[in-house]
């Protein structure tokens, strides 16, 4: 199992309410991703990071927002949720080079009533 | 663009019968090929890799996968499958166009191994 963390495992809330989902790696990978896996199972990267202080929008357009201050941590935060977020959220990061792979959390499923 | 295509949904095996989850890529340069593994309320695992070298690469979990340039695919294999088997599998391609820094995934297929 790869040293990657995601809390919450499940979160319920209402409209509009703020909410930002954890992510830290203790393996010291510079590279970071978001993506956002529909019930379909098909993933789309909503963002990611080459390293601290860098970040970058993915391929789906997301009211997301992330921050990476620090190379282990790497939060998502949606300042007002609405039912149309509801998803489930998977962190991931990796070494340098083509070869490398992504190492996944398990996951954050977030449901917005 | 980078693509890669999963043509089955859903593919059924019986116990202890081989098993193939096909996967197609179109790529504009040298294919580096990802295969993962999610099993239900986890995240996705790394199962193997293309980079260069044998078609043939040998992976976790007893997963093979065959690259075959001509016909642009990179089939995952199993010689004898296992109920524990059943899981979403999802195919990727390292994305030229951003620097290599993205992976593009597959829809998935989800294999069902029954007893």
């Amino acid at each position: 199992e790869a040293d990657i963390y995601q809390t919450p495992r499940y979160l319920v809330i209402g409209t509009g309410k703020k909410i930002t989902l954890e992510c830290s790696q203790t393996m010291g990978h510079d590279k970071m991703y978001w993506y956002q896996q529909d019930p379909g199972m098909e993933l789309h990267l909503i963002h990611y990071s080459y390293g601290v202080n860098s970040t970058e929008k993915g391929d789906l357009s997301s009211e997301s927002t992330v921050s990476r201050i620090r190379t282990e941590h790497f939060p998502l935060t949606l300042e007002s949720a609405r039912p149309s977020h509801t998803s489930q959220y998977l962190c991931a990061s990796r070494l340098p080079g083509l070869e490398a792979p992504l190492h996944f959390g398990n996951g954050t499923r977030l449901t917005v009533t | 663009a980078q693509s890669v295509a999963q043509p089955e949904d859903q593919v059924n095996v019986a116990e202890g019968n081989p098993l193939t989850v096909k996967c197609t890529y179109s790529v504009s340069g040298n294919p580096y090929l990802f295969w993962y593994v999610q099993y239900p309320n986890r995240g996705l695992q790394f199962l193997l890799k293309y980079i260069t070298g044998d078609n043939l690469v040998k992976g976790s979990y007893g997963f093979e996968a065959e690259f075959n340039k001509s016909q642009t695919s990179f089939h995952l294999k199993k010689p004898s499958a296992l109920v524990s088997d059943s899981a979403l599998y999802f195919c990727a391609v390292r994305d030229w166009d951003t620097g290599f820094q993205k992976l593009v995934f597959g829809t998935g297929t989800r294999l069902l191994v029954s007893p």
